[in-house]
């Protein structure tokens, strides 16, 4: 079955990067844009940007601009998302969501979701 | 950035009510709009499309309507497994954004 697998959890420190890695199967991996969604604890969602894992092409959203960069490996078909100088305000669970089908940019599936946690 | 205006942000209904939650969106998106139920502690899950497509395999009990600016997600009959937050999503231009939940719980 389709599936996106995530990286465990991360305990970082404010000014250091993390990257969460989103490993796909069940399908072509280069076939389908995956997109990064953000939820602090108790939050609503928050979408970060979206990477062509076919052409390496990505879109970020103004709030995360100079700071989240997303990339792929296709051999592994895994795509990963890096944010730096993080702040507390950073703290929460990162997911990736696959692009449906070519008809519109709505997510299913999800990966699991990645808690990162920015604490001195 | 669209804004997009979820409304109530929580609310509480009996088993078998009937459910309506409100999206309304800055500016005319069409019908580009999604609707995703989460449950605590999980991934959100895909419930409509395009603002009035069932995803297959979800129950239709539930629905949604609109276009332009004001959108509807109705649950006709509240179940017990209903009890999660509900977002709604818009994707008219390539900056996507969230409404902010409407959590819904069993009175």
């Amino acid at each position: 079955q389709v599936q996106l697998v995530q990286s465990g959890a991360e305990v970082k420190k404010p000014g250091a990067s993390v990257k969460v890695s989103c490993k796909a199967s069940g399908y072509t991996f280069t076939s389908y844009d995956i997109n990064w969604v953000r939820q602090a604890t108790g939050q609503g969602l928050e979408w970060m940007g979206w990477m062509n894992p076919n052409s390496g092409n990505t879109g970020y959203a103004q709030k995360f601009q100079g700071r989240v960069t997303m990339t792929r490996n296709t051999s592994i078909s895994t795509a990963y998302m890096e944010l730096s100088s993080l702040r507390s305000e950073d703290t929460a669970v990162y997911y990736c969501a696959r692009v449906r089908d070519y008809r519109g940019i709505w997510f299913d599936p999800w990966g699991q979701g990645t808690l990162v946690t920015v604490s001195s | 950035d669209i804004q997009m205006t979820q409304s109530p942000s929580s609310l509480s209904a009996s088993v078998g009510d009937r459910v309506t939650i409100t999206c309304q969106a800055s500016q005319d998106i069409s019908n580009y709009l999604n609707w995703y139920q989460q449950k605590p502690g999980k991934a959100p899950k895909l419930l409509i499309y395009d603002a009035s497509n069932l995803e297959t395999g979800v129950p239709s009990r539930f629905s949604g309507s609109g276009s332009g600016t004001d959108f509807t997600f109705t649950i006709s009959s509240l179940q017990p497994e209903d009890i999660a937050t509900y977002y709604c999503q818009q994707y008219d231009n390539l900056a996507l954004t969230f409404g902010g939940g409407t959590k819904v719980e069993i009175k």
